[in-house]
């Protein structure tokens, strides 16, 4: 079956830290993999898009690669804050998505 | 970037009735939107896909007649979620698309919690 696996413990770091999230996926060929942060109470707000010719796209603290032969994404976030702490939240597909389940980061100061 | 709206934030609803929720796109048309539901410390699952000016695709397990949704225009999705019950209590989340199905990426509303007693 179709599974996308997050993390489902949360993620402790010390600011400044560098976060690494992971994401893997099974009997998937996602063309795109996308990264979401969401608050609590709040909808996912988009971070990063990275398609399956890219092995690597960054934005600013932000850094996504992409392996489709380990079928994985890692999500790292350098100099974290405290105010990255979220849950991040890996998604499949362009516009209709499949979600993994998240994982919680607390940055602490 | 794109903007998409929803309303209300937030709604309480006594059990056995209707609540609509709105998901407007600000400012691009949305060729398709998608409603997706949040339960707690749960991931968000996709409900169903709206293109404007057709039915709804519903995912399995998900009752079109409980959950009516409406497309009438380019910026413009709503979700009725009738005969409310407590267990229908989530998060439903909107995004918009104006690419099609496949077409381009999604944005995101900021959510709709609904509380059934």
């Amino acid at each position: 079956s179709q599974k996308i696996e997050q993390n489902s413990e949360a993620l402790n770091i010390q600011e400044g830290k560098t976060a690494t999230l992971t994401c893997n996926y099974t009997n998937y060929s996602p063309a795109y993999l996308q990264w979401y942060r969401q608050d609590p109470g709040r909808g996912p707000v988009f971070l990063l898009l990275i398609r399956e010719n890219e092995k690597e796209k960054r934005k600013e603290r932000l850094k996504v690669t992409f392996d489709t032969t380990l079928k994985q994404s890692l999500f790292h976030i350098t100099a974290s804050q405290p105010a990255d702490s979220a849950t991040y939240l890996c998604a499949l597909g362009l516009s209709m998505l499949t979600f993994g389940g998240g994982t919680r980061l607390m940055v602490k100061p | 970037g794109a903007v998409v709206s929803q309303h209300p934030s937030w709604v309480i609803c006594k059990s056995g009735t209707s609540v609509k929720i709105e998901c407007r796109s600000l400012d691009f048309q949305a060729t398709t939107m998608f409603w997706y539901r949040q339960f707690p410390k749960q991931s968000l699952m996709l409900m169903a896909t709206s293109n404007e000016g057709s039915k709804a695709t519903y995912e399995q397990g998900v009752e079109k007649d409980k959950f009516l949704i409406n497309h009438a225009s380019l910026t413009l999705s709503t979700l009725t979620v009738t005969s409310a019950h407590p267990e229908d209590s989530s998060f439903y989340i909107c995004s918009a698309s104006f690419g099609g199905k496949s077409g381009t990426e999604a944005f995101f509303g900021q959510g709709t919690r609904l509380t059934v007693v």
